[in-house]
């Protein structure tokens, strides 16, 4: 079982709906992640937390709004998304250089 | 220009025997260097990290780095119906010293018994 985990596993919203995702890792790491999964394209990376500090911002558009309040937690608050959004949200952390996935939350907008 | 390269697959590896797995990356300050294993629907998991030149060996898995080349590379050996997965590599990015990290697009082995 990982020690990473997110919560919901799965997710449909319609565009105009306001949705959080969330991420609680107990590895005691300081760095947290974003990163979305499209069908037959690399990971990206959305966003990156160090020290509870955002260190990265990977041009992702604004009805994607991430949170950080501790370094165990991550949010992702969702909010007038567009079909193209659909796709796997993963939610990594790390100490240095090896991040460990959560499972994911996957995401429909209809 | 891709940052990270990878076979798309699918590669076909009957039971028993060897799969290898190429990657390569265009940055050539990267440091270290990483193999994901993704079965269908779930996350990716960690399986394999090189840092050195060379090979790094993990029980049936082997991890070879040439940085002059500019490539990794993931050997599986005894190849089992449950290796059959997406295998991402990852790379680190030299610009940023916490860990982000350069994903390919994975590599589908299909082991037929």
């Amino acid at each position: 079982e990982t020690g990473v985990t997110q919560t919901p596993r799965h997710l449909v919203m319609g565009m105009t709906n306001k949705k959080s995702l969330k991420c609680e890792q107990h590895l005691g790491h300081n760095a947290m992640y974003w990163y979305k999964q499209s069908a037959k394209k690399p990971l990206e990376l959305m966003f990156v937390y160090n020290f509870k500090e955002q260190t990265e911002n990977n041009s992702v558009p604004s009805r994607f709004s991430p949170e950080c309040p501790n370094s165990s937690h991550l949010f992702l608050h969702l909010h007038t998304l567009q079909p193209e959004d659909s796709a796997l949200y993963l939610c990594a952390s790390s100490e240095k250089y090896e991040q460990y996935f959560g499972p994911g939350t996957r995401l429909t907008v209809t | 220009q891709k940052e990270v390269e990878q076979n798309s697959g699918p590669l076909s590896v009957p039971e028993g025997a060897i799969a290898s797995l190429n990657c390569t990356y265009s940055d050539r300050g990267s440091q270290s260097f990483f193999w994901y294993r993704q079965y269908s629907g779930k996350s990716p998991e960690l399986i394999m990290f090189i840092y050195s030149n060379g090979d790094k060996e993990d029980g049936r898995f082997t991890a070879q780095l040439n940085k002059a080349s500019q490539y990794v590379s993931l050997l599986i050996r005894d190849s089992q119906p449950s290796d059959s997965a997406t295998y991402l590599c990852a790379v680190t990015a030299t610009t940023d010293s916490w860990g982000k990290l350069q994903f390919g697009a994975g590599t589908q082995v299909v082991v037929t018994p």
